[in-house]
Formats: C-alpha cells, structure tokens, sequence
C-alpha cells in the first residue's frame, strides 16, 4: 500500500513553544490531507482536512489559531501546535487519500506530543 | 447525525479461533467503507476497503462484508493468531463532502 510518514514520531516540549509535525506522502500526491488527535483507549478525532494551496477546514470545537495546518504541496503538509500547554499533550496522526474522493486512507505512524 | 458504532468494544479469545467484529453506521449513502488494525502507539494500518458498489473483499485470512441497506459491515478474522491482537477500526466516507467517520474500535487480544 502507499507510504505515508509523520514526523517526529515523538517530541517533548516545554510549555509555550511551538512545534511542527510533518505528514509527507512518499509514494503519491495527496490533495487532501486529514488531522486527527487521539487520547489514551479513544477513537481518532477529526481535527481538520488539509487541502493542497487552500487553507483547512477544521471541525467544529478545533481553534484553527492554535492548530496551523499548511499543505504546500501535493505530499507534504504540516501542523503546528502553536504556544503548547500540558493540555495540547495528545497523539496526533496524519492521513492521506488516495485516488480522489473514494480512495483508499493511508496512515502515518503518529506522533507523540508531551508539553511539560 | 451520522456515527459508527463498533461491537464488541472489547475481545478476548485464544488462538485458532475465528472471529467476527462488528460495526454499523448511520449513513445510507456511504462512498465506501475501511478496516484498519492500530497497534498501540502506533498509527493506522489499513486492512480492507469496500467501495459503494462492492459487497465483499477478502485478503488472506481476513473477509470484510458491506451490507449498506441495513447499515453494517463485519470483519471476519480466521483461525485467529496472537500476532492479530491489536485495535481494529471500522471508518466510511459519507455522503458529507469531507467528513470522515471512525468507530471507537474493537480491541482485539488473542492469546497462545
């Protein structure tokens, strides 16, 4: 199946930074990239999709200020956790689509956000 | 309000047994439906998808059904192995452009 990496798949980070993740497409353009935060024996929860050269739609409850989502190219779009606090700690994952609307998700492998 | 629903939310069964994990949705007019397997801590590994117009797909030990007139797909797991613990998640893609639908999952152990 197509490669999706999410980078760093860990970091620790004091409060107030800022961090970036990754999500990268190695093997496919993705037009569309998703964000999804998942807390401890929970399900994913959508956060915003990531459109190429257009900005995101978050989901409702999401604060688009705090999480910035650039997609500036067909494979790579970013998060950034902006000013992190304790409660921003979660497992955030990446995903991207294959063949347009009724294509096939592929994952990344997730990345873990510690903000002491 | 479109959910998913997954049943069992939790599963314990020694290896060799054959397995059937349930999940059912609320939207009629689905563009397809996926099962995946997460490990924990670890991101979504994709087992199955089912298109709109599929009613079945298989890929070795594994059998995912699609029954979107009464809303529910199932995943049949053969002669379970401990190396198929992990939690599985049933997704669809709606009819709402851009939404994406995720069960809580099934957490799955086998053991020896």
């Amino acid at each position: 199946g197509a490669v999706v990496s999410q980078h760093p798949s860990w970091v620790i980070c004091k409060s107030g930074t800022s961090v970036k993740i990754e999500c990268r497409s190695l093997d496919f353009q993705a037009t569309t990239m998703f964000w999804y935060r998942q807390f401890p024996k929970q399900s994913l929860m959508l956060m915003a999709t990531s459109n190429e050269g257009s900005k995101a739609t978050y989901e409702q409850g999401v604060e688009k200020d705090k999480f910035l989502i650039n997609h500036a190219s067909l494979t790579l779009s970013t998060l950034t956790v902006t000013s992190a606090h304790p409660e921003d700690s979660s497992f955030y994952i990446c995903s991207a689509r294959t063949g347009g609307e009724t294509g096939e998700l592929f994952f990344g492998e997730g990345s873990r956000l510690t903000v002491l | 309000k479109q959910e998913v629903t997954q049943i069992p939310a939790a599963l314990s069964v020694p290896e060799g047994e054959n397995l059937v994990l349930n999940c059912s949705f609320t939207d009629s007019a689905i563009y397809n439906l996926q099962w995946f397997r997460q490990d924990p801590g670890k991101g979504l590994t994709s087992l199955l998808l089912i298109q709109s117009s599929q009613r079945e797909q298989t890929s070795g030990r594994l059998n995912a059904s699609l029954d979107k007139s009464s809303g529910r797909s199932t995943l049949y797991i053969a002669a379970s192995q401990p190396g198929d613990s992990a939690t599985y998640l049933c997704y669809y893609r709606g009819s709402t452009l851009g939404r994406l639908y995720f069960g809580r999952g099934t957490q799955l152990t086998v053991w020896p």
